[in-house]
């Protein structure tokens, strides 16, 4: 079974809805992330998560909120989406400790139409 | 801010044909340094982790090597199962866990 895994794995919207993206993992590990990646380019961080209390914004977190249900679950919502948000969405976590990797999840390819 | 330009963007080579991906980076204060290797329409998968100047990490065909400015990663002699996009993330001190990504460097190796 795959330690990071993301749901749905596709997903196609329309304008204006909220979509919800889960993340669960079974690493025990307390940080997880939430990045989009457009193509060609590298990932940009939207949210990040130390532990169940700790939530954070990331560099592209207008237009997204998440919720950390537990050390496992970390899910990422667009309140109302919009054609820009069409992109590829991954989860990470990683362990506590200096410079340690981060372990991703398989992706959500989502469309706003 | 922390800033990390991976080159050059595409890579083609020959079965066998050994080369460099680079990534420059600046940084306040250096936490670590990550390769990521990422298969098209996967998540990254984690590659190295390089922590001070000098250090070098390998693995099969890959050596990743650290600077106070760059990092490398040495391709000796490519199979096409090495054809992927490899990414470059840096972590600074002050933002513990927090990585900055490069854009990342196509790799395609021709039989």
């Amino acid at each position: 079974d795959a330690d990071v895994t993301q749901t749905p794995r596709n997903r196609i919207t329309k304008t204006g809805k909220r979509i919800m993206l889960e993340c669960s993992q079974t690493k025990g590990h307390d940080r997880m992330y939430w990045y989009r990646q457009d193509p060609g380019l590298g990932l940009q961080l939207i949210y990040y998560s130390f532990d169940v209390k700790d939530i954070n914004k990331g560099e592209i977190s207008d237009g997204y909120s998440v919720s950390r249900q537990a050390q496992a679950k970390f899910s990422l919502s667009l309140e109302s989406a919009i054609p820009n948000q069409t992109a590829l969405y991954f989860c990470a976590t990683s362990d506590l400790g200096v410079g340690q990797g981060q372990f991703f999840g398989p992706g959500t390819r989502l469309t706003v139409l | 801010e922390d800033q990390v330009t991976q080159s050059p963007e595409a890579l083609r080579l020959q079965e066998g044909e050994s080369s460099s991906l680079n990534c420059s980076y600046t940084v306040s204060g250096l936490r670590g340094l990550f390769w990521y290797r990422q298969d098209p329409g996967k998540g990254p998968e984690f590659l190295f982790t390089l922590y001070s100047a000098g250090e070098e990490k390998e693995k099969e065909r890959l050596k990743a090597t650290l600077t106070k400015k760059e990092s490398f990663l040495h391709i000796t002699a490519p199979k096409p199962e090495d054809s992927a996009t490899y990414l470059c993330a840096v972590q600074e001190n002050t933002n513990a866990g927090k990585s900055t990504f490069g854009d990342g460097t196509t790799l395609t190796v021709k039989p």
